[in-house]
């Protein structure tokens, strides 16, 4: 049980490039969540979706897109890179909506994107 | 969500426990208190939460005061792995706030030998 795997770990971009982060998790859960954290702040929520096929935007949607084909994996794109989106990316899941015994949210170990 | 009010940072010698509080002054009647941590370059973890009740589990003791305008984290015997940024936060668990965590600037808890 490997929980959240997120890569790239590091990634440099140059402005106005594109790439994908990945991010998968074995653990079946429905939630599945894209945060960025900016130095010294705390998480924003970008993206989430509440199982295969179903998306939606969170707090700071605008130059990402995301989409959910399968349960385990929730990829977010970045189209155009720009300075403003160098960050650390932090993907997520839980298996139901947290409140209820067992349903918290899980956290990968981060991507850090730099562009340039 | 509420919105919450932590110290900046807190010291807390090894062996000893750290008592991290947190104001909630305007929360609601739904709404839980949830404390996340982060230890450094690392996605945050899930400590505890509660709506009411004091809960305990392996990791820390949340203690709620009757009003529910404020909560006390308790780690029972600190080490210096405990050495994290502590988020209180509290918001309303289900209905269409799927993992809407709003993480403000937390306490910077630092654990001395």
């Amino acid at each position: 049980n490997a929980g959240v795997t997120q890569t790239p770990k590091f990634r440099i971009l140059k402005i106005g490039q594109s790439m994908t982060l990945q991010c998968t998790q074995d653990m079946n859960h429905n939630y599945m969540y894209w945060y960025r954290q900016d130095p010294g702040m705390g998480l924003k929520l970008i993206y989430y979706s509440v199982g295969a096929g179903i998306t939606d935007k969170g707090e700071v949607p605008n130059g990402y897109n995301v989409s959910r084909s399968t349960t385990e994996d929730f990829p977010l794109r970045l189209e155009l890179a720009a300075p403003s989106q160098t960050s650390v990316y932090f993907c997520a899941s839980s298996y139901g909506v947290e409140g209820a015994p067992g349903n918290t949210i899980y956290f990968g170990e981060g991507s850090w994107l730099t562009v340039v | 969500d509420a919105k919450t009010t932590q110290p900046p940072s807190m010291d807390c010698a090894e062996g000893r426990a750290a008592n991290l509080p947190c104001n909630h002054s305007t929360i609601s009647g739904n709404e839980y208190v949830y404390w996340y941590r982060q230890i450094h370059s690392q996605g945050p973890q899930y400590i505890i939460h509660g709506l009411k009740n004091n809960e305990t589990n392996e990791m820390a003791s949340l203690i709620i005061t009757e009003d529910r305008k404020s909560s006390t984290l308790i780690l029972p015997h600190a080490t210096l792995r405990d050495t994290a940024v502590y988020y209180c936060i509290v918001r309303v668990a289900g209905g269409t706030s799927y993992g809407k965590l709003t993480f403000g600037q937390g306490t910077i808890l630092t654990v001395h030998p």
